[in-house]
């Protein structure tokens, strides 16, 4: 069975620093990957996929992916945080021949001026 | 092209009641899947439309259930409400099912508060 484990439930950053939200997933195969952020009172955004197509991925926002296979690892990164990065992110795995997705527990992140 | 609609956004019932939600997906998106977000139990999955057939259910009991119509457009019902059922409840569609890496668009979700 898939399981998707984020590795941190709060991080907390200054402006202008690189953020760092760690994923790690465990698949009998390979699995489809996806970053999600949730603002205050909405719904869910997708930043970014991955689908084995490329092991870096970037997303919106400035926010890329590296799939890491030997380490399970699917990390999520930002060079440079902004306030209005604020927010809980959700890694997310789906895999087998259903629309299932397995979140993760969330990150919340803050941002700090 | 219109993002996934979800009404109502807010709702507040008692104990026993029952109720029903409603989710319309982007133009053209054919599967819808539900999610119920708790601060406990995080995200989980309810069930998955696609042409009017529940295609896949997630560990929930027989009191939560769900439709799809032919416009793709999904409801989901949860009869003899419990005070653990309020969460957000969050519809999410995509284009097709069943194909890896397919990409699903979340709705702003409906905030249930059972009293």
């Amino acid at each position: 069975a898939q399981s998707v484990t984020q590795l941190d439930s709060h991080v907390s950053v200054s402006e202008g620093t690189p953020v760092l939200l760690r994923c790690n997933y465990s698949s009998s195969y390979s699995p489809s990957l996806f970053w999600y952020v949730q603002h205050p009172n909405k719904g869910l955004q997708l930043l970014l996929k991955y689908t084995s197509a490329a092991t870096l991925v970037k997303g919106i926002n400035g926010f890329e992916a590296e799939f890491k296979k030997s380490e399970t690892s699917f990390h999520l990164t930002k060079p440079s945080a902004h306030m209005s990065d604020a927010a809980e992110y959700f890694c997310v795995g789906a895999s087998g021949g259903y629309n299932k997705l397995i979140f993760g527990a969330g990150t919340r992140l803050a941002v700090h001026p | 092209k219109a993002g996934v609609t979800q009404t109502p956004r807010y709702l507040i019932k008692t104990r026993g009641q029952q109720v029903t939600l409603s989710c319309s997906p982007i133009s053209g998106h054919r599967s819808v899947s539900w999610y119920q977000q708790t601060p406990g139990q995080g995200l989980q999955f309810l069930f998955e439309y696609f042409s009017e057939t529940q295609r896949n259910k997630g560990n929930f009991p027989g009191r939560f259930s769900g439709r799809q119509f032919s416009n793709s457009r999904s409801e989901m019902n949860v009869s003899t409400l419990e005070l653990g059922d309020s969460a957000l409840y969050l519809c999410a569609s995509s284009l097709e099912p069943a194909r890896i890496g397919e990409t699903q668009y979340f709705g702003p979700g409906t905030r249930l508060l059972v009293l």
